[in-house]
């Protein structure tokens, strides 16, 4: 079935980078944005770029440029999403989500990544 | 950039009543407007794209209306798997998303 797959909950001290992959399955890897999405505890849903797979173009929300890169390995079916500069702030579950162009929205997701910025 | 507010932030029903949940934007965004209903510990989950329109699989008590800036999600009668936090979303300034910061329903 169409699913994506994202790796494991990641603990990081303030300063460091964080990646996290997002492996696309049931489907055309190439033919579908992929795009980033984290929310901290208790809060709501924060949008923090997308990725095409098959331009490898990207496009980030200006509160996250210049600290977040959207990569891609084709071969794997894979995303990336890898954050720099780490504060505590950042700590949150990170989620990717397939756009679907046909219903202009975000149709499937990953399970979701926690990431712990503490030192 | 445009923000979405939804209200009410919480609303408290039994199971079997209606609920209807709202979602203003702060400019006119068309019809490019999607509904989210997440769980605890999971991921969202597509209700309504393009304001109206149910995704694969969701129930018919799920609705979706409205356009420009003001749209409304209604659950015609709430079933007990229904308690959940709602999000809107609105892609009009592609390919910048922003989601409204949500709307608990809760078990009365």
């Amino acid at each position: 079935q169409v699913q994506l797959v994202q790796s494991g909950a990641e603990v990081k001290k303030p300063g460091a980078s964080v990646k996290v992959s997002c492996k696309a399955s049931g489907y055309t890897f190439t033919s579908y944005d992929i795009n980033w999405v984290r929310q901290a505890t208790g809060q709501g849903l924060e949008w923090m770029g997308w990725m095409n797979p098959n331009s490898g173009n990207t496009g980030y929300a200006q509160k996250f440029q210049g600290r977040v890169t959207m990569t891609r390995n084709t071969s794997i079916s894979t995303a990336y999403m890898e954050l720099s500069s780490l504060r505590s702030e950042d700590t949150a579950v990170y989620y990717c989500a397939r756009f679907r162009r046909a219903v202009d929205a975000f149709d499937i997701w990953g399970q979701g990544t926690m990431v712990t910025v503490s030192s | 950039e445009i923000v979405l507010t939804q209200s009410p932030a919480t609303l408290s029903l039994s199971p079997g009543e209606r609920a209807t949940l709202s979602c203003r934007a702060s400019q006119s965004v068309s019809s490019y407007l999607a509904w989210y209903q997440q769980k605890p510990g999971q991921a969202p989950r597509l209700l309504i794209y393009d304001a109206s329109n149910r995704a694969t699989g969701i129930p018919a008590r799920f609705s979706g209306s409205g356009s420009g800036t003001d749209f409304t999600l209604t659950i015609s009668s709430l079933e007990p798997e229904d308690f959940a936090v709602y999000y809107c979303q609105q892609r009009s300034n592609w390919p910048l998303w922003t989601f409204g910061q949500g709307t608990k329903v809760e078990i009365k």
